[in-house]
């Protein structure tokens, strides 16, 4: 295992509702990650981090936001649960450094939005 | 901008014959490639990847990939296929200057015994 905590790992949710997926790492690394999974579509990027309070978009960033206060630490927040965020969200860090340009990911966050 | 393409969706192949799972990948710069496995209700795994060196690279499980410059693609091969290999697999790429890795739509591999 890469060392990566994703909680809650399931999740029912309402509507409009706020929800905040965490993400934690145990191996220092710089890079992390937040990813959905949807059929059809693979994997997409949401949004990274590149260190402590650094953070961008990735192609499907409307409607979440980020925030990196330590470095083991990523959370992804809706900030107004939409049906259309139901999925699998993925962390996942790496990209460079000890990881040897390989990412890792989570074991997923599944989220149910009604 | 960077993509990837798995052009089947599924494949299915006979346990002892040989597996291919195509990818072919756009990148402005330089590609690393990655192929990652998934089983039902977990994370993904990574398999194998392409950074620079020999174009043919071996990875866990048996599993190996040849990168192919001239037709911009890195196709999953295993030589015997196993009923435990039966999974989604994801192609993925990234441009050396960049550390976002973009994804295939996967592809799902059923071995029947």
């Amino acid at each position: 295992d890469a060392g990566i905590t994703q909680s809650p790992r399931h999740k029912v949710t309402e509507t409009g509702t706020p929800v905040t997926l965490r993400c934690h790492q145990t191996e220092n690394h710089r890079y992390m990650y937040w990813y959905r999974q949807d059929p059809g579509h693979g994997l997409r990027l949401i949004h990274y981090s590149y260190g402590v309070k650094d953070t961008d978009k990735g192609e499907v960033s409307d409607g979440y936001s980020v925030s990196r206060s330590k470095t083991e630490d990523f959370l992804l927040t809706l900030e107004s649960a939409t049906s259309s965020q139901t999925s699998v969200y993925f962390c996942a860090i790496g990209g460079a450094g000890n990881s040897g340009n390989t990412i890792y990911f989570g074991e997923g966050s599944w989220l149910t939005v009604v | 901008a960077q993509s990837v393409a798995q052009p089947e969706d599924q494949v299915n192949v006979a346990e002892g014959n040989p597996l291919t799972v195509k990818c072919t990948y756009s990148v402005s710069g330089n590609p690393y490639l990655f192929w990652y496995v998934q089983y039902p209700n977990r994370g993904l795994q990574f398999l194998l990847k392409y950074i620079t060196g020999d174009n043919l690279v071996k990875g866990s499980y048996g599993f190996e990939a040849e990168f192919n410059k001239s037709q911009t693609s890195f196709h999953l091969k295993k030589p015997s296929a196993l009923v435990s290999d039966s999974a989604l697999y994801f192609c993925a790429v990234r441009d050396e200057d960049d550390y976002k890795l973009s994804f295939g739509a996967g592809t799902t591999v059923t071995v029947r015994a």
